[in-house]
């Protein structure tokens, strides 16, 4: 079974500054993905960025980067310039392979951005 | 259309009685998905469908009953809840690709409460 650990139950910044929350997760799978998801208090939760674990490259969007270490199993996600927006609870998922697959969460990361 | 639309928004029910939850996409995604997510505490899977046949049941009890009556459309039916039952339930959808994955679309969820 995977599992997915998220060591950091809170973290706290000033707007602006970068963030890295930490994300490890355990499989004997050569073929998933890895996702974080954002939940902001409106409840809805939305993907930030995702990760091919057979792509070498780490995944980036706008502010949003992972630090995707395979042999590490570990999937950071770096947020640059944070915004008051960004306050949400950040999930780290793991899934394997293709085709309609149960998606394991870790147990979060609040995260608050303070003006 | 990139969106999956949950309803109700809110819903309380006593014990004895019969509700449903309903969820809808209209992205052409051919597997649909239920979790239940409990407060401060990150999604736990309870029902997959595969091109409308249920693929995966995380052993939920039989009070929940999922349909999926076409690729559209998703419902729960929900009978003689007990108030641990009480949750916010997310609906999501999924391409099934056979040589990637995206990933899950999630709705904004159903807050039920149980007296």
């Amino acid at each position: 079974a995977q599992t997915v650990t998220q060591s950091q139950p809170e973290m706290s910044v000033q707007e602006a500054e970068t963030v890295t929350l930490s994300c490890t997760y355990d499989t004997s799978e050569s073929n998933y993905y890895l996702f974080w998801y954002k939940q902001p208090p409106s409840r809805q939760m939305i993907l930030v960025i995702r990760q091919e674990a057979y792509k070498q490259q780490n995944a980036t969007e706008n502010r949003f980067s992972v630090n995707f270490q395979k042999a590490a199993k570990s999937f950071s996600l770096k947020i640059s310039d944070s915004q008051l927006g960004d306050t949400a609870m950040y999930f780290c998922a793991f899934m394997k392979g293709q085709g309609a697959q149960k998606l394991v969460f870790g147990q979060g990361t609040r995260l608050t951005i303070n003006p | 259309d990139t969106e999956v639309t949950q309803t109700p928004k809110h819903l309380v029910m006593g014990m004895t009685n019969k509700k449903s939850l309903k969820c809808e996409q209209h992205m052409g995604h051919r597997a649909m998905y239920w979790y239940k997510q409990k407060a401060k505490k990150p999604p736990e899977l309870m029902f997959v469908y595969s091109y409308e046949k249920l693929s995966i049941n995380e052993s939920v009890p039989s009070r929940f009953s999922p349909e999926c009556p076409n690729s559209s459309l998703l419902n729960l039916h929900l009978h003689a809840l007990q108030p641990e039952d009480s949750a916010l339930y997310l609906c999501a959808s999924s391409q099934l690709l056979t040589t990637v994955n995206y990933g899950y679309t999630f709705g904004s969820g159903t807050r039920l409460t149980v007296v």
